[in-house]
C-alpha cells in the first residue's frame, strides 16, 4: 500500500460523458501527478500540481482538466468522453515538485468508455 | 523531447536465474534521473531502483542492480537470484533534472515471466 489513494476502481461509462477521478496524496506530499496507462500509448504523463498549482503539463486533452484543493487531494475532471480514453488513470504523490522525488502510486481508476 | 526505448516486449527465465531487461534513452541534457518501476499484475506502480546521471557509481537495491553506460545513453537493469514475485510488468523511466516539465517519460515496458 503506497498510502495514495484513488476513488473509484473502476467506472464505466458512455460516449460523451464527463467523469470526475479523484486522488488523495500521501499523508505530508505536495505534489499530486496524473498519468494514463493506455495499450495504444502505454504510460503518459497528463499533469502535474504542487500545493494547488499547476506546475507541469504533459499530453493533457482539452478535454481533460484537473485541479488540486487545499487539503491537497486532487481531481482529474474528463469530459466528452471518446472510446479512446478508456484506460488506467494513476494519481502518483510525492513530497516535493523537484525531480528525482520518489513518486508514489496510487492503484489507478480503470475507465471504461462504451 | 526525450524518449525511452524499451526493445524487450517479453522475457521468460527460469526461477533462481539472473535476468537482463534493457533500456535506452535519448536527451539532449546532462542532469536527469533514471528510474525502474514495476507493475505486477495488481496494476500497482512500484519504484525498484533509480540513478542519477551525475553518479557514475551503479545504483543497487538487494537483487536489483543497474548498468548505467552514460555515453551510450543505456540503462540496464539486473535481477539476480530470480523468485516467482519477480513476474511484472518492468518500466524504464527518464525524469528531466533541469527542467521537469514533463514528469516521467515512460518506456513501453518488458514482461518479465519468471518460471517455476
Amino acid at each position: 500500500d503506497s498510502g495514495v489513494t484513488q476513488t473509484p476502481k473502476h467506472l464505466i461509462t458512455a460516449t460523451g460523458q464527463r467523469v470526475t477521478l479523484r486522488c488523495s496524496p500521501r499523508s505530508g506530499d505536495l505534489s499530486v501527478y496524473w498519468y494514463q496507462q493506455s495499450l495504444d500509448q502505454g504510460l503518459q504523463f497528463l499533469i502535474q500540481y504542487y500545493n494547488g498549482e499547476e506546475r507541469a503539463k504533459g499530453n493533457i486533452l482539452e478535454r481533460f482538466s484537473a485541479q488540486q484543493f487545499p487539503d491537497l487531494h486532487s481531481e482529474l475532471n474528463l469530459s466528452s468522453l471518446e472510446l479512446g480514453d478508456s484506460a488506467l488513470y494513476f494519481c502518483a504523490s510525492s513530497q516535493t515538485s523537484l525531480p528525482n522525488n520518489e513518486q508514489f502510486f496510487g492503484p489507478g481508476t480503470r475507465l471504461t468508455v462504451l | 523531447a526525450q524518449t525511452v526505448t524499451q526493445s524487450q516486449p517479453e522475457m521468460s527465465v527460469q526461477e533462481a536465474e539472473t535476468v537482463t531487461l534493457s533500456c535506452t534513452y535519448d536527451t539532449s541534457e546532462n542532469n536527469y534521473y533514471l528510474f525502474w518501476y514495476k507493475q505486477p499484475p495488481s496494476r500497482q506502480m512500484i519504484l525498484v531502483i533509480r540513478q542519477e546521471a551525475y553518479k557514475q557509481q551503479n545504483a543497487t537495491e538487494n537483487r536489483f542492480s543497474v548498468n548505467f553506460q552514460k555515453a551510450a545513453k543505456s540503462f540496464s537493469l539486473k535481477i539476480s537470484d530470480s523468485q516467482l514475485g519477480d513476474t511484472a510488468m518492468y518500466f524504464c523511466a527518464f525524469e528531466d533534472g533541469q527542467r521537469p516539465l514533463h514528469g516521467l517519460t515512460f518506456g513501453k515496458g518488458t514482461h518479465l515471466i519468471i518460471q517455476p
